[in-house]
């Protein structure tokens, strides 16, 4: 099946610092998603990104879809202790009557204050 | 209103109890999914409904039946479970399955911590 390579597995940074994680795939996509899941909670969706090239911010993120449809990132700037949890990229491809969506394994981040 | 809603929150159940999760979303998605997640990993997709009509099952135990009564509601019944069955189960919805074009990504319920004794 496909695979997600996200990167970093976990990350202890202090309060003020900025965040990047980022996700490669050996196969393309039509959209890239980033999610963040809090412990006992579902994951929210933060940022959608459906053409190539594409930044869109949301606050204090960021994140690129990116030129080769094969990799997003995504940056936290001056990051704060509320987000801490868990960030999963997601790639998905739809259409011609098939849908599949691969998550990343995800990026644990820890805030220091 | 863009909430997928599940009840309950929690649920423990013991192996012979026979249970039902329930998720409902008013997005006006064509699409639904059951998801089970274990702790520090991704979700892994169980079923997926398009139309109402079951579209996906990924070889998941008959111990778990999903049930689509209209485009809003999804149930997952539970009986017989295993301890190794506690998990997170989370639903999700997207406007379709399988179109082409943007905005079908999935949203998210809360989801229901479910233990098995």
């Amino acid at each position: 099946g496909q695979q997600l390579n996200q990167s970093p597995q976990s990350m202890f940074i202090q309060e003020g610092e900025d965040v990047s994680m980022n996700c490669t795939s050996s196969s393309i996509f039509n959209t890239w998603l980033w999610y963040k899941q809090e412990p006992g909670e579902g994951p929210v969706l933060l940022i959608a990104l459906y053409k190539a090239g594409e930044l869109t911010s949301n606050g204090r993120l960021t994140a690129q879809f990116g030129i080769t449809r094969k990799d997003s990132f995504l940056n936290i700037s001056a990051s704060i202790p509320s987000d801490v949890g868990i960030y999963f990229c997601a790639g998905l491809r739809s259409g011609a009557g098939s849908y599949q969506l691969t998550f990343g394994k995800g990026t644990k981040l820890s805030v220091i204050p | 209103d863009t909430e997928v809603t599940q009840t309950p929150k929690h649920l423990v159940m013991g192996m012979t109890n026979k249970k039902s999760l329930k998720c409902e979303q008013h997005m006006g998605h064509r699409a639904m999914y059951w998801y089970k997640q274990k702790a520090k990993k991704p979700p892994e997709l169980m079923f997926v409904y398009s139309y109402e009509k079951l579209s996906i099952n990924e070889s998941v135990p008959s111990r778990f039946s999903p049930e689509c009564p209209n485009s809003s509601l999804l149930n997952l019944h539970l009986h017989a479970l295993q301890p190794e069955d506690s998990a997170l189960y989370l639903c999700a919805s997207s406007q379709s399955y399988g179109l082409a074009g943007n905005y079908n990504e999935q949203f998210f319920g809360p989801g229901t911590r479910l233990t098995v004794l």
